[in-house]
């Protein structure tokens, strides 16, 4: 699986777009992007995914380059349980057996008010 | 909304004890991991269960680790002598075929 890289820290205000950027320059085609998110020592919740195409879902919007070697995750409006830490990864999807995931240090993004 | 469920959410054992972690994972899904997080560091894959049998284990997954679906609801996770390097936060999840993996809220681990 690709590594990626990400801001260890990241300030946002509060009603404020959250913008969230990852590289992964070293990924192959078949590989896609997960965004997962923690809170607090909960478990790491799902954000969203995509191969190629941006995508949107009612958390976030994934906006990927062209040439796939970075990510932006973007938090419309964030709010301060938005508050966590956010984790950009690059696997491939097998559908199958497997499908473990390599978390690395992620981005701590904090929502001020 | 179907989640995925652990108990018991904090354990504390002696040096050398053994533990069950126990997890409920949502009903429909196949595919069952376990991932660790000492405080303070990377949450770390441990293992992902499949039909019955280890799909994939990784180092940290040595001889005193094991896991078992005894029931076809449960998905346990056994320590059989724990040290105290094994305190940490241990989370399951569970996914279906091409999706998501959605993860418990943990069990903390404390070995004394």
């Amino acid at each position: 699986d690709a590594k990626t890289t990400q801001p260890t820290s990241m300030d946002c205000a509060e009603g404020r777009a959250a913008n969230l950027p990852c590289n992964h320059s070293t990924i192959s085609g078949n590989e896609y992007v997960y965004w997962y998110r923690q809170i607090h020592s909960q478990g790491p919740q799902y954000i969203i995914h995509g191969l190629k195409n941006n995508e949107t879902n009612e958390m976030a919007s994934l906006i990927i380059t062209e040439d796939r070697k970075s990510s932006t995750l973007i938090l419309p409006h964030a709010t301060l349980r938005d508050t966590a830490v956010y984790y950009c990864i690059v696997r491939v999807d097998l559908g199958g057996r497997g499908g473990k995931l390599i978390f690395g240090q992620g981005t701590e993004l904090s929502v001020k008010p | 909304e179907p989640e995925v469920t652990q108990t018991p959410s904090h354990q504390v054992t002696q040096m050398g004890q053994e533990v069950i972690l126990r997890c409920v994972p949502i009903s429909n899904h196949l595919y069952f991991y376990w991932y660790r997080q000492i405080l303070g560091q990377k949450v770390e894959f441990l293992v992902s269960f499949y039909n019955n049998e280890i799909s994939e284990k990784s180092e940290i997954f040595d001889d005193q680790f094991s896991v078992e679906r005894p029931d076809g609801s449960n998905f346990t996770l056994k320590i059989r002598s724990t040290k105290l390097e094994d305190s940490a936060m241990y989370f399951c999840a569970s996914r279906r075929r091409n999706n998501e993996q959605f993860f418990g809220p943990g069990t903390r681990l404390t070995v004394l």
